[in-house]
């Protein structure tokens, strides 16, 4: 079974611009998660969709976005990047966003703004 | 106050060992713990879950609860070298979704 995939590895941009982060869930998986881990921060919740509803968003401005797809994929989009931006981004999946599900997660996305 | 706090570490145990991890958690209403280990520049994988109180064994790990204490903890046997890596403990609460991360805690197993 192919777990969670994501694209790309690695992302450079500059500050202002925007960024798009791409993640498949495992298949028959219809929650997406997104997580930031910056440097010294930890991992940080930032979005849940399911069903290609947004469900949960944490503590990030509005310049973080997303969407899921009818094919339950995801996209991230990050504008207006900032330095501080810089991270590597998660991705998860779990089968229905139960709160004793299993969340699997991606390689990640590491993306540095410059 | 944190939501999820694990001492950073380095914890530093010999081969063979046992090592104990510890987690707190600041928020009554959560209902399941997790387990992920993180090698560095990986991304997180699940070694165990934990939904009741008491002990769950698998293998060579053991997670405890204690809801009454806000407590979980995740004890690796035998420890071994390519056990050396960061443990993140995570806890979801009843309604689903996201899930909290302590800051990790770095574990060392020296041969």
């Amino acid at each position: 079974e192919a777990g969670v995939t994501q694209s790309p590895t690695h992302l450079i941009k500059t500050r202002g611009q925007q960024a798009t982060l791409r993640c498949s869930p495992i298949s028959g998986h219809t929650s997406v998660y997104w997580y930031q881990q910056a440097l010294g921060l930890g991992l940080q919740f930032l979005l849940w969709y399911d069903e290609g509803e947004e469900r949960n968003r944490g503590n990030f401005p509005p310049r973080f976005s997303g969407r899921q797809f009818p094919n339950y994929s995801s996209e991230l989009n990050v504008n207006a990047l900032e330095l501080e931006d810089s991270a590597l981004y998660l991705c998860a999946s779990s089968p229905t966003g139960g709160a004793r599900e299993t969340q699997y997660f991606g390689p990640g996305t590491r993306l540095l703004v410059l | 106050q944190k939501e999820v706090e694990q001492n950073s570490g380095p914890l530093s145990v010999p081969e063979g060992a046992i090592a104990s991890l510890n987690c707190t958690y600041s928020d009554r209403g959560s209902q399941s713990f997790f387990w992920y280990r993180q090698y560095s520049g990986k991304s997180p994988e699940l070694i165990m879950f934990i939904y009741s109180n008491g002990d769950k064994e698998d293998g060579r790990f053991t997670a405890q609860l204690n809801k009454a204490s806000q407590y979980v903890s995740l004890l690796i046997r035998d420890s071994q070298p390519s056990d050396s890596a960061t443990y993140l403990c995570a806890v979801a609460y009843n309604q689903g979704g996201k899930l909290i991360f302590g800051q990790g805690t770095e574990l060392s197993v020296k041969p």
